[in-house]
């Protein structure tokens, strides 16, 4: 049973780029959840997708963007970089019907713009 | 305003101890919070989940508690080992089970033989 993955692993970009990372739920489940983790941070809720619409966002400019396709993977897509944008991008997924269990982590994407 | 606070210094302790961490939270009403264990460049991993009714709960050398009175959760890990070295974090789930987490910055727990 393969867990969450997310693609690439590490990434560099200059300031003003645009980058988008990847992320595949483990299997059976439809919700996708993206975090944004600063270095000595604890991660900070980007958005969540269920039925390939953004339900829930957390504090976030509208430079940050996502879908999610029919086969419940999900895209996140930062506009227009910033040096703060740096950071492990963290994908995580769950299953609606079953609320109050935990979510699942991929093991992250590390940004770096420069 | 909202906060999330775990002890900000790192925990240091002997094998075989117990190591205790604290989440204290200010201005937040949640149903649910969670423990997670993450390892240097990694994503978290779930330890635990606590719900608002539960006191306490156990999973093998793992335990958590959850005041609402007080706004904290402790985390215990019993009979510790080094590869228990980790940096443990504390989220709260706004979201009424739904996974909107909120985390706080991460405890970094050292295990020494």
């Amino acid at each position: 049973d393969a867990g969450v993955t997310q693609s690439p692993t590490h990434l560099i970009k200059t300031r003003g780029q645009q980058v988008t990372l990847r992320c595949s739920p483990k299997s059976g489940h439809d919700t996708v959840s993206w975090y944004q983790q600063a270095l000595g941070q604890g991660p900070q809720f980007i958005f969540q997708y269920y039925e390939e619409e953004e339900r829930q966002r957390g504090n976030f400019p509208d430079r940050f963007s996502g879908h999610q396709f029919p086969n419940y993977s999900s895209e996140l897509n930062v506009n227009a970089l910033l040096l703060g944008d740096s950071a492990l991008y963290l994908c995580a997924s769950s299953l609606v019907v079953l609320p109050r269990t935990e979510a699942f982590f991929g093991q992250g994407t590390r940004l770096t713009v420069v | 305003s909202q906060k999330i606070e775990q002890n900000s210094e790192a925990l240091n302790i002997q094998e075989g101890k117990t190591a205790t961490l604290t989440c204290n939270y200010t201005n937040y009403s949640p149903a649910y919070l969670q423990w997670y264990r993450q390892d240097p460049g990694r994503g978290p991993v779930f330890l635990l989940l606590i719900r608002e009714n539960e006191k306490e709960k156990r999973k093998e050398r793992l335990k958590v508690t959850f005041d609402t009175t007080l706004k904290q959760s402790l985390f215990h890990i019993t009979a510790s080992q080094p590869a228990d070295s980790a940096t443990y974090l504390c989220a709260l789930d706004l979201s009424g089970g739904y996974n909107k987490l909120i985390f706080g910055a991460g405890t970094r727990l050292a295990v020494h033989p």
